[in-house]
């Protein structure tokens, strides 16, 4: 079975400091991640995705995600957090061996302060 | 303007009463699905269909059912069965392998009245 962790249901972070939410993953064999954001009464917004290759993986708005196979982790990272990022961000992972739904996690609210 | 189309954005129920969801997308992707978000609880699959025709239950699908008549549309209808029905609503697709993000729609609100 699949599953996904994400530990914080909150992330406090300063305008302009960096910004990290944690997920962790189980899958049986290797796995396909992904993070989406949420913004309020909208969908998903699909952010970045790790497929093989490099574990550092870039995507939208100057987020990336840094993939650690021997922590099973996929932790979402920003270098400068802006007041805009505030949001609900979610962790996606599906088992590469089959073409099933993505198991999200239970979301982490991040809250940037001016 | 290719996206996901769910409609409508609000919806109310009485007790007792049937509703449909409508999801229409136009990315030609073949795979499509239903999901239900409450707050602190993240998102739950009710139902997907990776083919017309074809659909699976997902984790939740007690109290609701699905149709896949066409490719691109795939209603999810909340019957009185399902006694908590207040939630939001998100349709997702997908098209390609297993590498490829699912996309969603902008979801529906439905509220018991």
């Amino acid at each position: 079975a699949q599953s996904v962790a994400q530990p914080e249901d909150q992330v406090n972070v300063a305008e302009g400091n960096p910004l990290t939410v944690k997920c962790t993953y189980s899958v049986s064999g290797n796995p396909y991640l992904f993070w989406y954001v949420q913004y309020p009464n909208r969908g998903l917004q699909f952010l970045l995705k790790y497929i093989t290759g490099d574990n550092l993986v870039k995507g939208s708005y100057g987020f990336e995600a840094e993939f650690n196979k021997s922590q099973t982790s996929f932790h979402l990272k920003k270098p400068s957090a802006l007041v805009s990022d505030s949001a609900l961000y979610f962790c996606a992972v599906r088992d590469i061996a089959g073409n099933t739904p993505l198991v999200f996690g239970k979301g982490t609210r991040l809250s940037v302060i001016a | 303007d290719g996206g996901i189309t769910q409609s409508p954005k609000y919806l109310f129920r009485k007790e007792g009463q049937n509703v449909t969801l409508s999801c229409e997308q136009n990315l030609n992707h073949d795979a499509m699905y239903w999901y239900r978000q409450d707050p602190g609880q993240g998102l739950r699959l009710i139902y997907y269909s990776q083919i017309v025709n074809d659909f699976q239950k997902g984790d939740i699908a007690e109290g609701y059912s699905v149709s896949r008549e066409k490719k691109e549309s795939f209603p999810l209808t909340v019957t009185s069965a399902q006694k908590n029905p207040t939630a939001f609503y998100l349709c997702a697709t997908a098209g390609g392998g297993a590498g490829q993000p699912q996309h969603f729609g902008d979801g529906t609100r439905l509220s018991i009245l």
